[in-house]
């Protein structure tokens, strides 16, 4: 079957460093992504991983194991507009998508 | 900075009805996909569509739903016989040819069923 699991929700406090874990096991994988959603919002993209590794992008870097089915984003210097939810997806397919259910973050002052 | 668009922002249309969600992708993209995320719940893939036919779809893209791209700028979702269960917010969704995996979502359409 086709499972993405993460966390419902996380709680961190302003310029904290927060990660979210995302395990997946999918049929095939072509890749896993990271995006951002604020409420009432669309989802905007933030990282991309196909390889083993942490990716680095400013404040965010998304790291990928695939042996273990297993991927976190790690956000430094929390600010108060990052609260949002955080999706979790794998590509199974060529241009096919699974999408976990998100977790949402709250950053407290 | 361009974006995708999506018309219009809320339809409300009553059960057995046909509609038409309306796109316009970022002009140099390639790649396009519809998703629909049910208040609350996840996101979920409909279809991606490249070179004028459809690459992927997934189950709920039964043969209720169908895809257009009827000129150079839009992509069309149309559903032919709505659904209680179709209400949704409908994102579309484009990437372009050397950076396949980065999508660029439009704003949404909320379909509400009655």
């Amino acid at each position: 079957g086709q499972n993405i699991d993460q966390p419902t929700e996380m709680t961190a406090t302003e310029g904290a460093i927060v990660q979210i874990n995302c395990t997946y096991q999918t049929s095939g994988f072509n890749g896993l992504f990271w995006y951002q959603q604020h409420a009432g919002e669309a989802p905007t993209f933030l990282s991309y991983n196909v390889l083993d590794g942490l990716e680095e992008k400013g404040r965010f870097s998304s790291f990928l194991s695939r042996s273990k089915g297993y991927s976190y984003l790690l956000l430094k210097e929390l600010q108060m507009k990052d609260s949002a939810s955080y999706l979790c997806a794998v590509t199974s397919g060529t241009y096919k998508y699974i999408f976990g259910t998100g977790t949402r973050l709250k950053v407290l002052a | 900075e361009p974006e995708v668009t999506q018309t219009p922002s809320h339809q409300v249309t009553q059960m057995g009805q046909e509609v038409i969600l309306r796109c316009v992708p970022i002009s140099n993209h390639l790649y396009f996909y519809w998703y629909r995320q049910i208040l609350g719940q996840k996101v979920e893939f409909l279809v991606s569509f490249y070179n004028n036919e459809i690459s992927e779809k997934s189950e709920i893209f039964d043969d209720q739903f169908s895809v257009e791209r009827p000129d150079g700028s839009n992509f069309t979702l149309k559903i032919r016989s709505t659904k209680l269960e179709d209400s949704a917010m409908y994102f579309c969704a484009s990437s372009p040819g050397d950076r396949v995996n980065e999508q660029y979502f439009g704003p949404g359409t909320r379909l509400t069923v009655t």
